[in-house]
């Protein structure tokens, strides 16, 4: 398969503390985009990065992008009851399909 | 707009039967796509459609198929309900060749088989 794994599965961090969560994919990339998932909803777009760049920052949001380790991860600072969800990193190949493959996810739980 | 619109929102069905679940979008979107949601899983393409009258398979296409006679709607049809195609369900959509990419997606359909 070539789901994207993320990392860690769940996450439980205080109000206000940052909170990291990583993805890892398989395979060359045109793309690689975050959503959010309220319980019980569908996903919500976040923030998307291109192959040919680094970082890239949306209000609380940073994320970044390494093409040679196959990995991106996502930076929410100062953290909000709100921002309880799960999260999930997709990529689109860049095998001409404009498929897009989901992460499994991280489901983050901020304490107040 | 009512963005992306799922029907039903919950359905039972019973091993061997079939059903159609609804899909549709106001923006106008060419590119729609299926999705099914499993603990653990992340979000698997079951199949997807670049613009009317084209379709073609994701992921985890057995069990399903898919029409799409016009832009706004794309209906997924399960032939013969088995117990492993229980799940949530979801549609999204997005523009092509707008340099956006990110898709939007339905409030999700969640099948329970028998």
């Amino acid at each position: 398969s070539q789901q994207g794994e993320e990392d860690p599965q769940a996450l439980s961090i205080q109000e206000g503390e940052n909170a990291t969560m990583n993805c890892s994919y398989k395979t060359s990339i045109n793309n690689l985009q975050w959503y959010r998932q309220n319980s019980g909803r569908g996903l919500v777009h976040l923030i998307l990065i291109r192959s040919n760049e680094r970082e890239k920052h949306s209000g609380r949001l940073r994320v970044t992008l390494d093409t040679s380790k196959k990995s991106s991860s996502l930076l929410i600072t100062a953290s909000r009851a709100a921002d309880t969800a799960s999260y999930f990193c997709a990529y689109e190949g860049n095998f001409g399909n404009e498929k897009l493959t989901f992460g499994t996810g991280t489901r983050l739980t901020i304490i107040p | 707009n009512a963005g992306v619109t799922q029907t039903p929102k919950f359905q039972v069905l019973k091993t061997g039967q079939s059903m159609t679940l609804q899909c549709a979008q106001d923006m106008n979107h060419e590119y729609m796509s299926w999705y099914r949601q499993d603990p653990g899983m992340g979000l698997r393409l079951i199949h997807y459609s670049v613009g009317a009258g084209i379709t073609d398979q994701g992921e985890v296409p057995n069990g399903y198929n898919v029409s799409r006679s016009t832009t706004e709607d794309f209906p997924l049809r399960l032939l013969s309900a088995a117990p492993s195609q229980t799940s949530v369900y979801f549609c999204a959509s997005r523009h092509r060749d707008r340099g956006t990419y990110e898709q939007y997606f339905g409030p999700g359909t969640r099948l329970t088989v028998t």
